[in-house]
């Protein structure tokens, strides 16, 4: 069965550090992918998402996240992240060809201290 | 102004009860999704309509059963509620097709005890 993993669970970092956040998926077909992210208390929203081309994709608040085919990856980044984007972040993929269903990793929770 | 709008926020009820979730979408959308995540943020689908027509039915006991009256509504009732149904459920809705985003109502905690 499909599946999407995220590795790290939960993620401290200081404001101003870098961020990567990994996430990995096991289906050998054409897939598309999207980072969610749900902030305290918030509903989830689109961070960015990758259907095609360039495999670097940049989204709102400064994030950005690469596609590598060959490892099945799509790994979030941020250069330096700030004490608002401490949230839960949730990688999906969805089967290109198939209905739009996302299939979600187990999100990673982020805490950023000032 | 909402887009997707659920109700009731919060959910307490005793076990082997029946009870039903709303969801409304103001975006035009014709797709609406169910999701159900558990205690460790685990988001996984249960159903998915496409202008009224299901179209996504995942392994879900068949105590769940989605009502879509037109397409800007899915609503969730849930029979003869069980411990393990103890979860937050999100609708959400989208354009019609793939590569596109899904847009998230705020989430309805369940609590059965």
């Amino acid at each position: 069965a499909q599946s999407v993993s995220q590795h790290n669970h939960h993620v401290i970092l200081s404001e101003a550090a870098s961020l990567e956040l990994g996430c990995n998926y096991s289906y050998g077909g054409t897939v598309n992918l999207f980072w969610y992210v749900q902030y305290p208390g918030q509903h989830l929203q689109l961070l960015l998402k990758y259907f095609s081309g360039d495999p670097l994709v940049k989204g709102i608040k400064g994030f950005e996240a690469e596609f590598i085919k060959s490892k099945f990856s799509f790994n979030l980044r941020k250069p330096s992240v700030q004490w608002s984007d401490t949230a839960e972040y949730f990688c999906a993929v969805e089967l290109s060809g198939g209905y739009n269903k996302l299939i979600f990793g187990a999100g990673t929770r982020l805490a950023v201290h000032p | 102004d909402t887009a997707v709008s659920q109700t009731p926020k919060y959910l307490v009820t005793q076990m082997g009860n029946d009870k039903s979730i709303k969801c409304e979408q103001n975006l035009g959308h014709d797709t609406m999704y169910w999701y159900k995540q558990d205690s460790k943020k685990f988001l996984k689908i249960m159903f998915s309509y496409n202008n009224k027509e299901l179209i996504i039915n995942e392994t879900v006991p068949n105590r769940f059963s989605p009502k879509s009256p037109d397409k800007a509504h899915l609503n969730l009732h849930i029979n003869s509620l069980e411990l393990g149904d103890s979860a937050v459920y999100f609708c959400a809705s989208s354009p019609r097709g793939q590569r596109n985003e899904q847009f998230f109502g705020p989430g309805t905690r369940l609590t059965v005890l």
